[in-house]
């Protein structure tokens, strides 16, 4: 089955830099990658995805890449602000909508003022 | 905008009893999902529901597992025999048909504790 691979595990920036996650997938079938937001205590909340048919997707300050050759895909954060402070979780799926979301162990962002 | 609501929020139980965790998708979606998250885990697929039936399962969703839609708005799981690993997070998804279906908008989720 699939295996999402995310790093780094803990990230700390300086309020307004950027801030980068990386992940890998293992199946070149996934077609479907979204990233999430997690906040204490709350559930994950959507923050952008992305199909394999486009290789870059912007929305303000977020954006996601993705090199389906190399099989990774990352989350881009500019003009960090207190408010981005949370776990972000990496996720890959194939096929389609009944098809279950495979996780990444999660990236901790520390915003510091 | 519509959201994706579970209850209860906190559930605390004994080994072996019964658990249902219930969800309401949001009302035009198509696709329902369980997924649970172990405390400072990955968050993790149980099973998938479209069209009244089960499409898929992960090798967690076991046999004291269970899922029903028994009416136009609910989404249940159902935990038959409860065991101390079973303590977690579980949260409900749902998603939408055609574009929109892989799109998956989760639940606040339900904090389970098995004593």
């Amino acid at each position: 089955g699939e295996n999402v691979e995310q790093h780094p595990s803990t990230l700390s920036v300086q309020e307004g830099d950027s801030a980068v996650i990386k992940c890998t997938y293992s199946d070149s079938a996934s077609n479907y990658f979204p990233w999430y937001k997690q906040e204490l205590g709350k559930g994950p909340q959507l923050i952008i995805d992305i199909r394999s048919n486009v290789g870059e997707k912007k929305d303000q300050r977020i954006a996601v890449t993705l090199n389906k050759t190399a099989k990774h895909f990352s989350l881009h954060i500019t003009e960090t602000q207190p408010e981005d402070s949370a776990v972000y979780f990496c996720a890959a799926s194939t096929g389609g909508g009944a098809d279950g979301l495979t996780f990444g162990k999660g990236t901790h962002l520390i915003i510091q003022p | 905008e519509p959201e994706v609501t579970q209850t209860p929020s906190h559930q605390v139980t004994q080994m072996g009893q019964e658990v249902i965790l219930r969800c309401v998708p949001i009302s035009n979606h198509l696709y329902f999902y369980w997924y649970r998250q172990i405390l400072g885990q990955k968050v993790e697929f149980l099973v998938s529901f479209y069209n009244n039936e089960i499409s898929e399962k992960s090798e967690i969703f076991d046999d004291q597992f269970s899922v029903e839609r028994p009416d136009g708005s609910n989404f249940t799981l159902k935990i038959r025999s409860t065991k101390l690993e079973d303590s977690a997070m579980y949260f409900c998804a749902s998603s939408g048909g055609g574009t929109g279906r892989k799109t998956q908008y989760f639940g606040p989720g339900t904090r389970l504790l098995v004593l």
